[in-house]
């Protein structure tokens, strides 16, 4: 049974860079999954930010993709966000995700972690 | 970009049927999957490949997708039901994941 979980920082001042890692357990990464990060602001939806696939492919929300560095640790089973420049409005509960390589949904979800952007 | 919409709300009577849309051009063509989240917890896929139910889903969700407009069905809703519903779609002509705004269903 795959498990993931998020860490990192709960609190980020603006214009700095928001880091977090995505530990999974149960299942390879290296296997032929993407892996993947969503998040959701308090009281809003669901916004995909980006996924990696086993092979380091990666793909990621065009509203976001200047900002966004998704990278895969294949020695610690562990895949990472990097976002920089952030503000307010990425202050949200960020999910790492295991996503189906053909038909793109995701059947595992971490718990969450929120991450505020404040000075 | 392709957008998904799904309306804000839906409220059903326990024991009752309650529809959730999610409209999009020719999503059809699409495979539709979805996800409901309670409070507090993250999503929990319900759906995939339009009317496919992972296991533990009880059968009384189902889902179709036809035309513009897929469709998640609860029938003899609990109160337990009561959740955020989202649909999601990749976007295979753009390489993108898009989900739906979400919809409140509320057991009255």
């Amino acid at each position: 049974q795959v498990q993931l979980q998020e860490s990192g920082p709960g609190l980020v001042k603006p214009s700095e860079t928001l880091s977090l890692t995505c530990d999974v357990s149960g299942h390879s990464i290296t296997t032929a999954y993407y892996w993947g990060w969503i998040r959701q602001p308090p009281g809003k939806g669901l916004e995909w930010i980006g996924n990696i696939y086993h092979t380091g492919k990666t793909y990621y929300n065009p509203s976001l993709r200047s900002r966004v560095t998704i990278s895969q640790h294949t020695s610690k089973n562990q895949f990472s966000l990097r976002l920089t420049s952030v503000t307010a409005a990425d202050t949200a509960v960020y999910y790492c995700a295991r996503l189906i390589a053909v038909a793109r949904y995701f059947d595992n979800w971490g718990q969450g972690t929120l991450v505020t952007v404040s000075s | 970009s392709y957008v998904l919409t799904q309306p804000p709300s839906v409220s059903v009577a326990p024991g009752k049927t309650a529809k959730i849309t999610c409209g999009g051009d020719n999503i059809d063509s699409k495979s539709v999957h979805w996800y409901q989240q309670k409070p507090g917890q993250a999503p929990v896929l319900v759906m995939y490949y339009d009317s496919d139910r992972p296991s533990g889903i009880p059968e009384r969700f189902s889902g179709s997708n036809s035309g513009n407009t897929a469709t998640l069905t609860v029938s003899r809703v609990e109160a337990g039901d009561e959740a955020d519903y989202f649909c999601q779609v990749w976007g295979s002509d753009s390489d993108h994941l898009i989900f739906g705004g979400g919809t409140k269903l509320t057991v009255l």
